[in-house]
């Protein structure tokens, strides 16, 4: 069957190192996968997209890489900030009308 | 900006009333979903639209139904609310294969 992984464990990290994102997914060929923030009580927004023939991306102190072999892709914020604790979804788009999401990681940062 | 609005923020309705979700988006997008997000679950797709009066069925669209009479709105009507369709509901919006946007969510509780 299709499926789309996160990690369910909340991440935890200090203020200043950097936080790593794992979305893993089976039996898709995904043209773009992307990554969305999530934060409590609120829709997701978008951060990030890459498609399936770049191997990474990066906006200010976010990076995304995709490894379409590994079926995997990371999601790097470098000097994390207690401002960057939310939740954080990836999503692939295999084409059609339907984009796939993940639960979710939940990020939290401490100062 | 793009934006998507949602008509409530919270609801509470009881068992068996008809309730409406509306939402709206002020960039001419052409495509419009209803999705709910449930915790651990990740976001599933209720319906889709992609022109007015234009519908596909998502993974989950038992117990409900769609309108799109106006290109900017789109609404998500529960027939007869049941406490099983308590949850976030999520509007988004976008042009074409690009980029989803979201609305703010309306968190209904079914009593």
């Amino acid at each position: 069957s299709q499926k789309i992984e996160q990690n369910s464990e909340a991440l935890n990290i200090q203020e200043g190192k950097t936080a790593t994102l794992t979305c893993n997914y089976t039996n898709y060929s995904p043209a773009y996968l992307q990554w969305y923030r999530q934060d409590p009580g609120r829709g997701p927004v978008f951060l990030l997209l890459i498609r399936e023939n770049e191997k990474e991306k990066r906006k200010e102190r976010l990076k995304v890489t995709f490894d379409t072999t590994l079926k995997q892709s990371l999601f790097h914020i470098t000097a994390s900030q207690p401002a960057d604790s939310a939740t954080y979804l990836c999503a692939l788009y295999t084409g059609g009308f339907k984009t796939i999401f993940g639960a979710g990681t939940r990020l939290f940062v401490k100062a | 900006d793009v934006k998507v609005t949602q008509s409530s923020r919270y609801l509470v309705k009881r068992t068996g009333e008809k309730v409406f979700l509306e939402c709206v988006q002020d960039m001419d997008h052409e495509n419009m979903f209803w999705y709910r997000q449930d915790p651990g679950l990740g976001l599933r797709l209720i319906y889709f639209s992609y022109d007015v009066k234009m519908k596909e069925k998502g993974d989950i669209p038992e117990g409900y139904s769609v309108s799109r009479e106006k290109k900017e709105r789109f609404s998500l009507i529960l027939e007869s609310a049941s406490t099983n369709q308590t949850s976030m509901y999520l509007c988004a919006s976008r042009w074409s294969t690009d980029t989803q946007y979201f609305g703010p969510g309306t968190r209904l509780t079914v009593l």
